[in-house]
């Protein structure tokens, strides 16, 4: 099986600060990594895909990147609206999610 | 526009088998390139994969839970089964079913249904 790592776990940042989320995969998955936000009792919803793809309506204030075994999902200017826990996902090999990382206020 | 929903018990014992259903419009699961996924959430957990299911019927399983799992689709309803046998506490959980965009990235998702294991 593939493990994937995110960190951190929990970020507190501010509106307007630039944050960087991290996720390790325990072997190499090309650019199969999807990222999603999820709120409190809500689905969560697909922000990239192939690693730097953005979905259609999601803002470009999120990107992805990386390939093989990092990957890193960058908010630019975070808004009130991104504070939520956040998900990567490898499909190379069937699909596993990562531990998830919770973005809070400062 | 693609839209999900699962349904099934809100409630099960120990032990017991687990049928959930997901219907969907929007979409056809006879079309080539099309999957449908089921993802869970124990509470104030992560998610977890479970099972797949594509156009031709082929299903893909969690290694850890193959042995329990079973994926099926009716194309004529619009709706998918997912079975789990032998439910265990551990099990309680949200229960997603997500359209697959590039098949294994989920870009629609259902609501959810809640699934509680207890005696």
């Amino acid at each position: 099986d593939i493990q994937m790592t995110q960190s951190p776990s929990t970020l507190s940042a501010s509106v307007g600060d630039r944050v960087t989320i991290t996720c390790r995969a325990s072997q190499s998955i090309s650019d199969w990594l999807a990222w999603y936000q999820q709120k409190p009792g809500k689905a969560p919803k697909l922000l990239i895909y192939r690693a730097s793809t953005l979905q259609s309506g999601v803002p470009s204030r999120f990107s992805g990147s990386g390939s093989g075994t990092e990957f890193t999902l960058t908010i630019s200017s975070l808004q009130p609206d991104d504070f939520a826990t956040y998900y990567c996902q490898q499909y190379n090999s069937y699909s596993t999610f990562g531990q998830g990382t919770r973005v809070e206020i400062k | 526009q693609i839209t999900l929903k699962e349904s099934g018990p809100t409630l099960v014992k120990p032990t017991e088998t687990l049928t959930l259903t997901c219907t969907f419009s929007g979409f056809s699961l006879s079309s080539s390139e099309v999957a449908v996924g089921w993802i869970r959430q124990p509470p104030g957990k992560a998610l977890e994969w479970l099972a797949l299911i594509y156009w031709d019927g082929t299903g893909r399983y969690s290694p850890s839970l193959k042995n329990r799992l079973t994926i099926t689709k009716d194309t004529a309803k619009n709706q998918l089964v997912l079975i789990m046998t032998d439910m265990d506490p551990v099990d309680t959980a949200t229960y997603y079913c997500a359209h697959g965009l590039e098949l294994w990235a989920f870009d629609y998702w259902g609501p959810g249904t809640p699934v509680t294991v207890s005696s």
